[in-house]
């Protein structure tokens, strides 16, 4: 299996309400990334697990909360988002060491819209 | 800081060539990587260069010149599919345990018949 997969693929929500994303690999990868992209822009890195601990935080809003549950799966929970957090949610996950971090693959996204 | 340069569009013919560029400033630097995105689509790694020279990859190669701050990929035998955003990517180091991917604008490459 060398997909990653997310869901859900749209999500619209209101600037009160609270939602998660998820993310799901089984490549046996142990880093796992969180992206936001704007339309036109190139992926901005939010977040790194490595080996299920959070290892980077790209000084990301307090109401983007990451979690990583086991080596396979990867939340990102919203809270009290702002219009301008509307965005593609890329996850991606990769080897570790020995330039592994290098191939990412990325899951399809997820669209969210913030009204 | 951490800077990466690419041209924005690249216009080519079936059939033909395209290379594009991409130079960078890195406080570190592991390696130089290359994603392709279609509209709507998500990345996809297309190649990654730890050291000088050059990578093929069937239609696609890239090149690293780590005395320049340079690499490219080029595009050989272009077909319409090719039509894509194309980010080099660069790995600046390891920062307290973790992994830092920094990417380029990006180049949308058009491809014509």
């Amino acid at each position: 299996d060398t997909e990653v997969t997310q869901t859900p693929k749209h999500l619209v929500m209101g600037m009160t309400n609270k939602k998660s994303l998820k993310c799901e690999q089984h490549m046996g990868h142990r880093a796992m990334y969180w992206y936001k992209q704007k339309a036109k822009k190139p992926p901005e890195l939010m977040f790194v697990y490595s080996y299920e601990k959070l290892s980077i935080n790209e000084s990301v809003p307090s109401r983007f909360s990451p979690e990583c549950p086991n080596s396979s799966l990867l939340n990102l929970h919203l809270h009290a988002l702002q219009p301008e957090d509307s965005a593609l949610y890329l996850c991606a996950s990769s080897h570790l060491g020995q330039g592994g971090e290098n191939e990412q693959f990325f899951g399809p996204g997820t669209r969210l819209t913030v009204l | 800081g951490q800077s990466l340069e690419q041209p924005s569009e690249v216009t080519a013919v079936e059939g033909a060539i395209v290379q594009i560029n991409c130079t960078y400033q890195t406080s570190g630097f592991y390696g130089l990587s290359w994603y392709q995105q279609h509209d709507g689509g998500a990345p996809t790694f297309l190649s990654y260069n730890a050291l000088d020279g050059l990578e093929e990859t069937g239609r696609f190669s890239s090149f690293l010149s780590r005395s320049d701050s340079y690499g490219y990929l080029l595009l050989q035998e272009l077909q319409m599919k090719d039509s894509a955003s194309y980010f080099c990517a660069v790995s600046p180091g390891v920062d307290t345990g973790g992994f830092k991917t920094i990417f380029g604008a990006g180049t949308r490459l058009f491809v014509k018949a």
